[in-house]
């Protein structure tokens, strides 16, 4: 099993529907968790944070359930521009590093 | 402030070849990692360092490629021989050490092999 899971997608919604991510993770150790958002042959960047208490960003929600192990991210109102891939990230340790998921794939359209 | 710089930021190349990838972190970051990423296997790390020591290269696929941090502002990854299945985006980041949350990643390079 992969230490972090996401639906591939594409995920095809139209302008103004909500549409919702999850990510699943192996380690119950992992520590902290995040949401990023990679433009078509560009870098991932960082999109935010999940808290346990979940947080909200605007049109956007993540949340955390560490009983089942998964995040999410809820976008509400989709607008075109949010057409990326959004990665899940997982930090489990010490260590800085982070173990990424393959990316769910939106696509916003008219 | 610039972010964290990759050089080249595309490369074509030969079987056999041996191809270097550079980056240059952002100042005062004492954590730096390297991921590759494909379509098939999204975004892997290979190496990370912390304060210019590698810290963990259990990502690296195998001997052929190498990684070195000889001060805190470049590093290097370098491929020799270079093999076709290396062709993919190769990104470099840069954090604060313990902040995971600070991290950033440079544009990448992307490196095709014939």
């Amino acid at each position: 099993r992969k230490e972090v899971e996401q639906d591939p997608g594409p995920f095809n919604v139209p302008e103004g529907a909500t549409v919702a991510f999850n990510c699943t993770y192996s380690n119950s150790a992992s520590q902290s968790f995040f949401w990023y958002r990679q433009d078509c042959r560009k870098e991932p960047k960082l999109l935010m944070s999940v808290y346990s208490s979940g947080n909200e960003d605007g049109r956007f929600t993540a949340q955390l359930n560490r009983a089942s192990q998964y995040i999410s991210l809820l976008i509400r109102d989709s607008k075109l521009s949010d057409s990326a891939t959004y990665l899940c990230a997982v930090h489990t340790g010490t260590a800085s590093k982070l173990t990424f998921g393959t990316g769910t794939r939106l696509q916003v359209t008219l | 402030d610039a972010g964290v710089i990759q050089s080249p930021r595309h490369e074509v190349t030969e079987m056999g070849q041996e191809v270097t990838l550079r980056c240059k972190p952002i100042s005062g970051h004492n954590s730096l990692f390297w991921y590759r990423q494909t379509m098939m296997r999204g975004l892997e790390l290979l190496i990370y360092f912390n304060n210019n020591v590698p810290i963990d290269d259990s990502g690296m696929p195998e001997d052929r490629f190498s990684a070195k941090m000889p001060n805190a502002s470049f590093s290097t990854l370098k491929i020799q021989p270079s093999e076709p299945r290396d062709s993919a985006v190769y990104f470099c980041a840069s954090s604060l050490e313990d902040r995971v949350e600070t991290q950033y990643f440079g544009p990448g390079t992307r490196l095709l092999v014939l």
